[in-house]
């Protein structure tokens, strides 16, 4: 069966610190990837989403960036972190082609930058 | 292009009382329709999803919703809400793009 690891499940970063946040998929190959951020009192903000290796879309300008070195990691990161990049962080996955099929969604990290 | 509405950013219900929660949906094809459910400080978790077929879908937990193409809405419903239930939904739709675009979030609070 597939699976979904996001860490770490919480974090509290200083402002102009950098940032990490790896999510990797077990079980599939050549899985769609979407990084998602949850301000509080908001919906869900796509930020990334890719198709392959090294493949990365971005869905708003910010301060954030994101890498897939490998078919199933998916990594969100930052130079320098904002207090405005606080929020709940989602990584996901879809089979590519099986519209059918929603997102399996990670557990979710929790940054409060500081 | 796909967007979806939901009416309601909060909604209180008593335990044991019936549980609605509104969706309505823009898409430019026939669209595959889902339910989420989040608890606090965890990711989406899959309550059900309407794909083509029948038109009223079951979920887990007793959730229920029903599509209906004439008036581009896909309610959740519950009959009898338990304290458990208490917790964010999110409807989303998906069109051919495969991406998946989600509402706003509905904050379900159950009242004892």
């Amino acid at each position: 069966s597939q699976t979904i690891h996001q860490w770490p499940a919480t974090l509290v970063q200083p402002v102009g610190s950098p940032l990490s946040l790896e999510c990797t998929v077990e079980g599939t190959s050549n899985p769609n990837l979407y990084w998602y951020r949850q301000a509080a009192g908001r919906g869900l903000q796509l930020l990334f989403y890719s198709v392959g290796i090294g493949q990365i879309s971005s869905e708003v300008p910010q301060n954030l960036s994101a890498s897939r070195p490998q078919d199933r990691q998916f990594i969100l990161s930052s130079k320098k972190l904002l207090l405005s990049d606080s929020g709940f962080y989602l990584c996901a996955w879809s089979a590519p082609g099986q519209a059918n099929y929603g997102y399996t969604f990670g557990s979710g990290t929790r940054l409060t930058v500081v | 292009a796909q967007s979806v509405t939901q009416l309601g950013s909060h909604v209180s219900v008593s335990e044991g009382a019936l549980v609605l929660l509104r969706c309505n949906y823009s898409s430019s094809v026939p669209p595959y329709l889902f339910w989420y459910v989040q608890y606090p400080n965890q990711g989406l978790q899959l309550l059900l999803k309407y794909t083509t077929g029948a038109t009223l879908v079951k979920g887990i937990n007793g959730f229920e919703a029903e599509f209906k193409k004439s008036e581009t809405s896909f309610h959740l419903t519950k009959p009898s809400a338990h304290m458990s239930d208490a917790a964010e939904y999110f409807c989303a739709v998906r069109g051919g793009n495969e991406k998946l675009t989600f509402g706003t979030g509905t904050r379900l609070t159950i009242i004892p």
